[in-house]
């Protein structure tokens, strides 16, 4: 079973600038996760898509964040303008009801 | 207000020493336990997890943890410690369909020769 891909491995932008971020989880995953996980912390929850529905966005800068789950499969996280304390790991995890989750290696986002 | 609290931040163990990694949590409901493991650079993996029945669930690489529903803990166990287990170990709890599920902060497992 493939896992959970994401890309890229690791990002470098400017205070301001745009950044994506890709994630397709395992096949036949209904719920996809984004979590923020800052240097020395536990991830935290951005967004929850449940097929191509959001069902939790509550922890989500909607200022400058935004995801979408285009077709209940692929997703991407975007952030527009990027500043200093957005610098952190950007997990993808998916998951089958009950059984936990499967993450992806992440993104290592930088921003200088 | 559901939290998870892991108390230790790092811990330092011989190899071939027993380990135990403390959770507490609070959560309203009857929760469901997880156990990551997230090794340098990568993503989290699962360890174990917990539903319902039997409180000592085993886990992947030699892991079990036991759920005590009195002292809201879920700690995590190994007998016997080898250099590979070296690592950050997330504690994380939820609901059903996964829905707010939260992590603690983490304990930094250290293992010396």
């Amino acid at each position: 079973e493939a896992g959970v891909a994401q890309s890229p491995r690791y990002k470098i932008i400017e205070k301001r600038q745009s950044v994506a971020f890709w994630c397709n989880p395992i096949s036949g995953h209904a719920t996809l996760y984004w979590y923020q996980q800052i240097l020395g912390q536990g991830p935290k929850l951005l967004i929850q898509f449940q097929n191509n529905g959001v069902v939790d966005d509550s922890q989500l800068p909607k200022d400058r964040f935004s995801a979408e789950r285009l077709k209940g499969v692929d997703s991407t996280l975007k952030i527009q303008p990027a500043k200093l304390e957005d610098s952190a790991v950007y997990l993808c995890a998916s998951s089958l009801e009950r059984n936990g989750y499967t993450f992806g290696s992440g993104t290592r986002l930088t921003v200088v | 207000a559901q939290s998870v609290t892991q108390p230790d931040i790092h811990i330092t163990v011989s190899e071939g020493a027993s380990l135990e990694l403390r959770c507490n949590y609070s959560y309203g409901a009857t929760p469901y336990l997880f156990w990551y493991v997230q090794s340098p650079g990568q993503g989290l993996q699962l360890l174990l997890k917990y539903f319902s029945g039997d409180t000592l669930v085993q886990g992947i690489k030699g892991f079990e943890a036991e759920f005590k529903r009195s002292q809201s803990s879920f700690n995590l166990r190994k007998p016997s410690v080898h250099w590979s287990d070296a690592a950050e170990y997330f504690c994380a709890v939820g609901a059903t369909g996964g829905f707010k599920t939260i992590f603690g902060a983490g304990t930094r497992l250290f293992v010396k020769a």
